[in-house]
């Protein structure tokens, strides 16, 4: 199975600071159709996990523009600009290109 | 608009069955790919299950493979996930997923399985 890696696991932030979370997979996740399928997710306490970003870099409608997607092959960033109060959750990122589709451990983003 | 439901959920004994079903609607059911996701309290989530749009093709987490079966009516837009000599690992909330390619673009809200003598 493609393990994915994320860092950190907890990251406390000032509130209006910047925000970023490494995920790693241990093996390409560049698809035989040539796209490729990292998404990220948040998940709030109590709620079911919310699309964020999927394909590396695309946001999801409603999705505010201080969360962005980057990277390539087997590296990939969720960046927040500037975190807000209501961002505190459990961020994940979750690959779609091998079966079994696998999820990081989980990113706790709380506010310091 | 896009709307998962599950049920089903609820306390088992260890070995028992229980099946789960999603409901789902907003959208042409027959022509998504469907997954089950799970989380086990204060835990991550696992990928268990997907099946194809007419039941072709259905692949399994090895953790599940043997003790759970996914399957579909789509008469009735309907997803299931059939489970066989539960553990206590098998405690968790299961999720049903849409897939659109690649991704999970709509989640149910959860149904809560809990396995205990």
């Amino acid at each position: 199975d493609v393990v994915m890696t994320q860092s950190p696991l907890s990251l406390p932030v000032t509130l209006g600071q910047p925000a970023s979370i490494s995920c790693r997979s241990s093996q390409s996740l560049v698809s035989s159709d040539g796209n490729t399928y990292l998404n990220w997710f948040q998940q709030r306490p109590g709620q079911s996990p919310r699309r964020l970003i999927y394909k590396v870099s695309n946001r999801d409608s409603g999705v505010p523009d201080r969360f962005s997607g980057s990277g390539s092959g087997a590296d990939f960033t969720l960046k927040i600009s500037r975190v807000e109060a209501e961002d505190v959750a459990v961020y994940y990122c979750m690959q779609g290109t091998h079966w079994p589709w696998t999820f990081g451990q989980g990113t706790k983003v709380d506010i310091k | 608009q896009v709307q998962l439901v599950e049920s089903g959920g609820g306390v088992v004994q260890p070995g028992r069955s229980l099946r789960l079903s999603c409901a789902a609607s907003g959208f042409t059911f027959s022509t998504y790919l469907m997954h089950w996701v799970r989380q086990a309290p204060g835990k991550g989530l696992e990928c268990l299950a997907v099946i194809y749009f007419d039941e072709n093709k259905r692949y399994y987490a090895d953790s599940v493979k043997g003790r759970f079966s996914i399957s579909r009516d789509n008469s009735k837009d309907t997803l299931y996930l059939q489970m066989n000599s539960l553990g206590v690992e098998d405690t968790a909330v299961y999720y049903c997923a849409r897939d659109p390619g690649g991704t999970y673009d709509y989640w149910g809200q959860g149904t809560l399985v809990t396995v205990s003598s």
